[in-house]
């Protein structure tokens, strides 16, 4: 059972790089999410899409583009990474029901150098 | 606007202590869900429990326990008999039940919890 998939599990970029986060889901969940963790501030929602081709902003959403071509993909890219970047990245998928769970998967730490 | 605050930032207990993580909430909608996270050393996110607004019949797990008080807007977790094993960061976190909230998930700032053997 894979549930959410993040790809790469670690990166280090230098400031100006791009690069694109990869979030797959098999759960045929109609919601995806992107949050950033820093220590001390829990879990802050980027962006975030409700079904294929709709995404929408969240708490946090300068310096960071997402798209969800596919139901099952959910892509957070930085076009020009700068050091207040570097964080933990965690993807999570729901169903569209209020009272399930969102479902996480295991973080992707990046580093801005 | 919805806020969660745990107010304790760390908590560090010796083995076999009971340990309560305390979690307040702010919301204006009628319905919501309440939830819990463990996040243990190796980073993942892990679903512990989900409360409703309308049910606020408390829950025992084992050795896990929570206490939903609407009165004072409170979902505590209590752990009985802790273990090195509990020693984690715990999040709360809340979700607007109205069609429009898209499932968003507000999460307090967490507790890091240390168990000493």
């Amino acid at each position: 059972n894979a549930g959410v998939t993040q790809t790469p599990k670690f990166r280090v970029l230098k400031t100006g790089q791009s690069m694109t986060l990869l979030c797959a889901q098999d759960m045929n969940h109609e919601y995806m999410y992107w949050y950033r963790q820093d220590p001390g501030m829990g879990l802050r929602l980027i962006h975030y899409s409700v079904g294929e081709g709709t995404t929408a902003k969240g708490e946090v959403p300068d310096g960071y583009n997402v798209s969800r071509l596919k139901k099952q993909n959910f892509l957070l890219g930085l076009e020009s990474a700068a050091p207040s970047q570097t964080s933990v990245y965690f993807c999570a998928s729901s169903p569209r029901r209020p009272n399930q769970p969102q479902h996480f998967g295991d973080g992707t730490r990046l580093s801005i150098l | 606007a919805q806020k969660v605050t745990q107010a304790q930032t760390e908590i560090s207990v010796v083995e076999k202590e009971d340990v309560t993580l305390d979690c307040v909430y702010e919301t204006r909608d009628t319905t919501y869900y309440l939830f819990w996270y463990k996040q243990p050393p190796s980073g993942e996110l892990v679903f512990l429990i989900r409360r409703n607004s309308f049910d606020e019949q408390n829950e025992i797990s084992g050795r896990y326990s929570w206490n939903f008080q609407k009165s004072t807007s409170s979902f505590n977790f209590t752990i009985t008999a802790s273990q090195v094993v509990d020693s984690a960061v715990y999040f709360c976190a809340l979700r607007a039940g109205g069609g429009t909230s898209y499932g968003k998930l507000t999460f307090g700032q967490g507790t890091i919890l240390t168990v000493h053997p």
